[in-house]
C-alpha cells in the first residue's frame, strides 16, 4: 500500500533556486525519511524526521514535519545541476518497521 | 564500513526462463534484509524481506521467491519468468533499529 504521496510529481528549476517537494501520509507515524535516487542506481537516505520533531537541518537539506497535517517537505536551498535526482519520502506505517515508499518527485535542476 | 552488492547490474532474460539474483551485505551481522521491484517511473515495492537466516516474509504474491542460505546473502529467483517481471530490482538492508534502508544499486531486469 502507498502511504507517502510526493507532490509535485516533477519539478524543473534553474541552479541557484530553491526546490521544495512535499509528502503527505494518512496514518499515524513514528518517523519519516527521505531518501534521493539517481537515475538508474539505488536510494540513498538523506535524512530521518521523528514524530516528536518538527524541523532538521542536513547542509543544505530542510526538513519540515506537520503531524496535525500528516505531512513534510524537503526543501533543497540552492540548487545545483548535481541535485537533479529523484526524491522519495518513506513513513513507517501503521506501526511498521519497514518504511513505505512514496512514488517520489523527479527533480531537473537545469545548470 | 558497511557495503551492500547486487549482481549483475544488468538482465535480459526471455519469457520463462529461471531467475537469479543475488546480494551480499558486507561489515554488518544479522542484518535486516529486503528486496524490492521498481517499475518504471513508479515507488518501490517490497517483495520479500527477512531478519534472520532462512525466515522469509512475502509481501506479494507472485511468481517470484526469495532465499537467506547465509546470514548476510539473500537471494531472488523464479522458475519461470513473466513479462510482468520486468523492472529495477533493489536490494536493501537495515540494521538492529530497523529505521534507515540501504539500498545496493540495483538489477535493471528485461524480460523479452
Amino acid at each position: 500500500s502507498q502511504q507517502g504521496e510526493e507532490d509535485p510529481q516533477a519539478l524543473s528549476i534553474q541552479e541557484g533556486e530553491n526546490a521544495t517537494m512535499n509528502c503527505s501520509y494518512k496514518t499515524s507515524i513514528n518517523n519519516l525519511q527521505w531518501y534521493r535516487q539517481n537515475s538508474g542506481r539505488g536510494l540513498v537516505h538523506l535524512i530521518l524526521i521523528r514524530s516528536n520533531e518538527r524541523e532538521k537541518h542536513s547542509g543544505r537539506l530542510r526538513v519540515t514535519l506537520d503531524t496535525s497535517k500528516k505531512s513534510s517537505s524537503l526543501l533543497i536551498t540552492a540548487s545545483r545541476a548535481a541535485d537533479t535526482a529523484s526524491y522519495f519520502c518513506a513513513t513507517d506505517e501503521g506501526g511498521s518497521y519497514i518504511p513505505t515508499f512514496g512514488r517520489g518527485t523527479s527533480l531537473i535542476v537545469h545548470p | 564500513s558497511q557495503t551492500i552488492h547486487q549482481w549483475p547490474a544488468t538482465l535480459v532474460q526471455p519469457v520463462g526462463s529461471p531467475l537469479s539474483l543475488e546480494c551480499t551485505v558486507e561489515g554488518t551481522s544479522n542484518p535486516n534484509l529486503y528486496w524490492y521491484r521498481q517499475a518504471a517511473g513508479r515507488g518501490l515495492q517490497l517483495l520479500f524481506y527477512s531478519v534472520g537466516i532462512g525466515q522469509i516474509s512475502s509481501e506479494v504474491p507472485q511468481n517470484l521467491s526469495a532465499s537467506r542460505p547465509q546470514d548476510r546473502q539473500f537471494i531472488l529467483s523464479s522458475k519461470k519468468l513473466l513479462l510482468s517481471d520486468s523492472g529495477f530490482y533493489l536490494c536493501a538492508w537495515s540494521g538492529a533499529a530497523q529505521e534507515t534502508q540501504y539500498f545496493g544499486p540495483g538489477t535493471r531486469l528485461l524480460v523479452l
